[in-house]
């Protein structure tokens, strides 16, 4: 079974921190996805990777950067965490194969920033 | 970007009542998938239905797809006190791996 796991369940942070949320995967995945969850408006994309050290915008990068250094590891970054960062964040990982595309989803980082 | 919409419902049965949910979308895909998140957790991948697909099943699942109406619907049968949770469709327009998510439909199932 495909593995994605977060580094974190729950985080609280204090506005202004700099806050690294991990995401691995142990399939070899060549995508990689950061999208946060917010009530009412679904997941939003926030970066994705389709490569290592390759990286694509999302939908909302704003406040928000990314860095793949190795295959298995995604992090999200915030360089200077706000108060409407406080959110759920969801990482997911995806090969394409025989015209299958199915994202596997980690556990989820619930962030609060104070 | 392709946007997956579910209807924004909450439904609430009783154990052993079908499920019904309904997602539309705005431009051409090439698939339409249907993930549950149970409180709190990620998203787990249930059913995929390619473009050329009318209805697929999957144990206690059925999907169907109208790709002329832009328009697919997820069933639950006999449905579990398990089967509580937030259900979303996503779509794959096709290009560039990504997958656009609807705003999720939350699922009661009272034992």
């Amino acid at each position: 079974d495909v593995k994605v796991t977060q580094s974190s369940r729950y985080l609280v942070k204090r506005t202004g921190e700099k806050v690294f949320l991990e995401c691995v995967q142990d399939m070899d995945h060549e995508n990689m996805f950061w999208y946060r969850q917010d009530p009412g408006l679904g997941l939003r994309l926030i970066y994705f990777s389709y490569d290592v050290k390759m990286k694509e915008k999302g939908d909302i990068p704003e406040g928000y950067s990314v860095s793949r250094e190795k295959k298995e590891r995604f992090s999200l970054i915030l360089e200077s965490a706000s108060t409407n960062q406080t959110s759920m964040y969801l990482c997911a990982s995806h090969i394409w194969a025989g015209g299958y595309n199915e994202q596997f989803f980690g556990p989820g980082t619930r962030l609060t920033v104070l | 970007s392709q946007q997956g919409e579910e209807d924004p419902q909450a439904l609430s049965i009783q154990e052993g009542e079908n499920a019904t949910m309904n997602c539309s979308y705005k431009t051409s895909i090439n698939n339409l998938q249907w993930y549950r998140q149970n409180s709190g957790r990620g998203l787990v991948h249930l059913i995929l239905i390619r473009s050329n697909e009318r209805e697929k099943h999957s144990g206690r699942l059925r999907v169907t797809l109208d790709t002329s109406k832009k328009s697919s619907s997820l069933l639950i049968t006999a449905s579990r006190a398990a089967d509580t949770a937030s259900y979303f469709c996503a779509t794959d327009a096709g290009g560039n791996n990504r997958l656009a998510f609807g705003k999720g439909n939350q699922v009661v199932v009272i034992p």
